[in-house]
């Protein structure tokens, strides 16, 4: 099984700022790997697939770059909705999730 | 655009088996492109796949490791739904559980359901 792990496990960020999240993947993915924003109550949704294509009708101060095994989200100029916890996916063989990074208001 | 609505209890006793249905709108459970899923969400486990069916020519079956041996999904076809069997449930497999559509990424999601494993 491929472990996926984020870091950190909090970030804490004012809003306007830029926010840098982390994923690894125990063995390479290639860019096999997503990223999803959950908010309080509701299931996560898609924002970036393929490592680095942003999904229909995400902003584009949500970017994400990496190959292999690290991977990062970037949120630039963070907006008042952007407060939520964060989870990368791979779907290179099956699929896991990392543990999710919480992105809140500093 | 592809809806999923899940039905099941909500508490189970524990040795028990988990029995969730999710029905599809707006696709085919027999797609040639698709995939339909489980996952369930925890504190403790965070976000966990548990598996998933496909259709290519054949029925194919995949789980995850952790849920292997007590663990069944199944389609059917006559009413565009696929369910999730987890037996020999204890505590820790209360999570809110998700159905969810895709072959890569996640595409659709269901509502989640809650489920408690008491006595």
């Amino acid at each position: 099984e491929i472990v996926m792990t984020q870091s950190p496990d909090t970030l804490s960020v004012s809003p306007g700022e830029r926010a840098t999240l982390s994923c690894r993947a125990s063995q390479s993915v290639s860019s096999n790997l997503a990223w999803y924003q959950q908010k309080p109550g509701q299931a996560p949704s898609l924002l970036i697939y393929d490592a680095s294509t942003r999904a229909t009708g995400i902003p584009a101060r949500f970017s994400g770059s990496g190959s292999g095994t690290e991977f990062t989200l970037t949120i630039s100029g963070l907006q008042s909705e952007d407060f939520a916890v964060y989870y990368c996916q791979q779907y290179t063989d099956l699929w896991t999730f990392g543990q999710g990074t919480k992105v809140e208001i500093k | 655009q592809v809806q999923l609505q899940q039905s099941g209890p909500g508490l189970v006793k524990p040795s028990q088996t988990l029995s969730l249905t999710c029905a599809i709108s707006g696709d085919s459970v027999s797609s040639n492109s698709g995939a339909w899923n489980w996952i369930r969400q925890s504190p403790s486990r965070g976000l966990e796949w548990l598996g998933r069916t496909y259709y290519r020519s054949k029925w194919y079956y995949d789980y995850a490791d952790s849920v292997k041996s007590r663990t069944t999904i199944n389609p059917d076809t006559s009413k565009n739904q696929f369910s999730l069997h987890l037996n020999y449930v204890t505590p820790e497999d209360t999570a809110v559980y998700y159905c969810a559509g895709g072959a890569g990424t996640i595409d659709s999601w269901g509502q989640g359901t809650l489920v408690t494993v008491s006595s």
